[in-house]
């Protein structure tokens, strides 16, 4: 069983702080594919990333940036120089071969003018 | 390019009722997944259709079923509705190809309350 744990439940900053959210993961599989989701007030859950078990690189988009490590089972997101609309609610969640997601808890950021 | 999208945005039902949830996928797109987001039990999966087939299924009751037409749309069916089925259902989209890889997008969701 696939298992995403966001420790993180709420973070609250203030305009232009960084914020990182968590991601712990727990597979047996080799393979598997790992997601990062935006949820706005609106509900829609917006794509922001994914990663494969085979590719540890680091990306960096625009304010957005990930860390993957295999070795602690993580895949932490940063939001740099954070804005007000980036307040939202962030899934991390993991894709093996039965191809369903599942989805940590969730952190909710709420950042401050 | 129009996105995914689901109907009614909001349903109101009673306790015993049916609800009947709607979902039309990005354009090219086979296959569907349906999720429901209820209130302290966060996301959870409950059905995969791929070229008009289930192909996996959630830990829900039998009385959640849905279907895929051949248009590759789908239709989310609750029956004998219960109090703890109020929640957002989210449909999410792929294009069929290397499933497990394939970013999922999702519509906007139908908020369902049963009273």
């Amino acid at each position: 069983a696939q298992k995403v744990t966001q420790a993180q439940t709420e973070i609250s900053v203030v305009e232009k702080e960084d914020v990182t959210l968590d991601c712990v993961y727990e597979t047996r599989d080799t393979t598997y594919y790992l997601f990062w989701y935006k949820q706005p007030p609106s509900g829609e859950l917006v794509f922001l990333i994914r990663r494969n078990s085979f590719d540890e690189q680091n990306e960096i988009s625009g304010r957005y940036s990930w860390n993957f490590q295999k070795s602690t089972s993580s895949f932490n997101f940063t939001i740099t120089a954070s804005q007000v609309v980036d307040s939202a609610v962030y899934f991390c969640a993991l894709s093996v071969r039965d191809y369903k997601l599942s989805f940590g808890a969730g952190t909710t950021v709420t950042v401050r003018a | 390019e129009a996105g995914v999208t689901q109907s009614p945005t909001h349903l109101i039902k009673t306790r015993g009722q049916q609800a009947t949830l709607r979902c039309s996928p990005i354009s090219g797109h086979t296959s569907v997944y349906w999720y429901q987001q209820a209130l302290g039990l966060g996301l959870q999966f409950l059905l995969w259709y791929d070229e008009g087939e289930e192909r996996n299924r959630g830990n829900f009751p039998p009385r959640f079923s849905g279907r895929q037409f051949p248009n590759y749309s789908s239709e989310l069916n609750v029956n004998a509705l219960e109090l703890e089925d109020s929640a957002l259902y989210l449909c999410a989209s792929t294009s069929g190809l290397a499933l497990a890889k394939n970013i999922q997008y999702f519509g906007a969701g139908t908020r369902l309350s049963v009273l």
